[in-house]
């Protein structure tokens, strides 16, 4: 099975600062790569799919990069509204998908 | 706009089956052209991916569950069956609608949720 990390954990960031998350996946899978954003209580929501695309609506200062075992996510600046836990999830060996354990993101 | 909507028992006994319907409005899930699924989450953890099914019936299930879940669908509904219940199956549980986005047809991102059911498991 494909296993997914993240990194880090948690942070905690000012408004208007740039934020970036890892992810690393256990073996290469491409651009096979998708993020979401999960605010407490609330479903998660899809913000970038295949590693960098945009998903409609997404506000721009959300951002992906990354192919084959190691990706990253960027909110450029960081607004209030973007509190949430972010997740990785992949999907190269369907029909299994597996998610990465999160990365909290707080208001300092 | 397509809207997804978990309904079921918000408490099984241990040993029994887990029973939850997603019903799809603003859609029809015999149309076509997407994956119907189902995602749990442990509380306080992260997520994970129990199954899905097509309009045409083909279903797929997470190996670590395979042998316990089934997973239906028809017109406007689809259905998670959990057998065999214990106290780690309580989780939040969520529909979910696996689409292709890009250019690589597969059914890899999870476009639209449910807002989510709590299932517990206790006597």
């Amino acid at each position: 099975d494909i296993q997914m990390t993240q990194s880090p954990s948690s942070l905690s960031a000012s408004v208007g600062d740039r934020v970036t998350i890892t992810c690393q996946a256990s073996q290469d899978i491409n651009n096979y790569l998708n993020w979401y954003q999960q605010k407490p209580g609330k479903a998660p929501r899809l913000l970038i799919y295949d590693a960098s695309n945009l998903e409609t609506g997404v506000p721009s200062r959300f951002s992906g990069s990354g192919s084959g075992t190691d990706f990253t996510f960027t909110i450029s600046s960081l607004q209030p509204e973007d509190i949430a836990t972010y997740y990785c999830q992949q999907y190269d060996n369907l029909p299994l998908f597996t998610f990465g354990p999160g990365t909290k993101v707080n208001i300092k | 706009q397509v809207q997804l909507q978990e309904s079921g028992p918000g408490l099984v006994k241990p040993s029994q089956t887990l029973s939850l319907t997603c019903t799809v409005s603003g859609g029809s899930i015999s149309s076509g052209g997407y994956y119907w699924s189902w995602i749990r989450q442990h509380p306080g953890k992260g997520l994970e991916w129990i199954g899905y099914t097509y309009y045409s019936g083909n279903s797929y299930y997470n190996p670590s569950l395979k042998r316990r879940v089934t997973i239906d669908t028809s017109e406007s509904q689809f259905s998670l069956k959990l057998s065999s219940v214990t106290a780690a199956d309580t989780a939040v549980y969520y529909c979910a609608r696996a689409t292709s986005l890009g250019s690589n047809y597969y059914f890899g991102a999870f476009d639209i949720w449910g807002q989510g059911t709590m299932v517990t498991v206790s006597s």
